[in-house]
C-alpha cells in the first residue's frame, strides 16, 4: 500500500542550528511534494512545493530536496529560531491516476527550537 | 494564496445531538472544498471532497450519512456530524484549493468538537 513517513519522534535542536526532517515515500511516483506548518490546535499552512523535475528548492531560510530515486523528500530550516517550533507535515497527492488534488499527509515531524 | 474561514472553533455538544461546522472562502470562489479530520498525535486524514452545486465524494470508510457535507455556493461548505458519539471527537478542518496553484490547499483554523 502506499504509506508516507516521517520521523515520529520529535526532533529538539539549539537555536541557530539547521533543522533537517525527512520525508519518505513508498510505492508511488508522485509529480511532486508538499510541506505544509501546523501548529497546535491550528489548520496546516502552506510552505513550499516541489515538482519531481526539481531536485531543490528554496524560500528564505527554508530549502527542500525531493530524491524520487530514493523517494525521499529533505526539509531543511536554517538559522533556526524558537518560532519555528511546530509540527511539519509532508503531502502528495497519491490519487491512482495521478494529476490530482487529493493530498495524503504524513505523520509530520514535531519540530522544537530551543534556546 | 486563499483565506479560509473556519467556525465554531470549538464545540462541546452532547451525545446524540448534531454539530455544524461551517467553511467559507473569503477571497475567492472556491468550486472544490476538501474536510479533514485529525486525531491527536496523529495526521490529517481526508474525508471527503466538497463540490459546489454537487454530491460530495466521501473517502472509503466515512459514512456518508453520518457525515452531511452541504456546498451549496461557490464560498461556503458545511460539514454535519449527525448524532455525534464520543468517538467522533476530534479536530476537523477544512481547505479549499489554491487559486493560483491548484495542487497547493489553504486551510481553515480547525474545529475541535467534544461530545460528551
Amino acid at each position: 500500500s502506499q504509506k508516507i513517513e516521517q520521523n515520529s519522534e520529535a526532533l529538539n535542536i539549539q537555536e541557530g542550528k539547521t533543522a533537517t526532517l525527512t520525508c519518505n515515500y513508498t510505492n508511488y511516483s508522485p509529480a511532486y511534494l508538499q510541506w505544509y506548518r501546523q501548529d497546535p490546535g491550528r489548520g496546516p499552512v502552506f510552505l513550499l512545493l516541489i515538482r519531481e523535475n526539481e531536485k531543490e528548492k528554496r524560500k528564505e531560510r527554508l530549502k527542500v530536496t525531493f530524491d524520487t530515486t530514493l523517494k525521499q523528500s529533505l526539509f531543511h530550516i536554517t538559522a533556526s529560531q524558537p518560532a519555528d517550533s511546530a509540527t511539519y507535515l509532508c503531502a502528495l497527492d497519491m490519487s491512482p491516476a495521478g494529476g490530482g488534488n487529493k493530498l495524503t499527509f504524513g505523520t509530520g515531524t514535531q519540530l522544537k527550537v530551543e534556546l | 494564496g486563499a483565506v479560509v474561514s473556519q467556525h465554531p472553533s470549538w464545540v462541546i455538544c452532547k451525545s446524540g445531538t448534531s454539530v455544524k461546522i461551517e467553511c467559507r472562502s473569503l477571497d475567492f470562489q472556491a468550486t472544490t472544498m476538501f474536510w479533514y479530520r485529525q486525531f491527536p498525535k496523529q495526521s490529517l486524514m481526508l474525508m471527503a471532497t466538497s463540490n459546489e452545486g454537487s454530491k460530495a465524494t466521501y473517502e472509503q470508510g466515512v459514512e456518508k450519512d453520518k457525515f452531511l457535507i452541504n456546498h451549496a455556493s461557490l464560498t461556503l461548505s458545511t460539514l454535519t456530524v449527525t448524532s455525534a458519539h464520543p468517538e467522533d471527537s476530534s479536530f476537523y478542518i477544512c481547505s479549499t484549493e489554491g487559486q493560483g496553484v491548484k495542487n497547493i490547499q489553504y486551510f481553515g483554523a480547525g474545529t475541535r468538537l467534544s461530545v460528551l
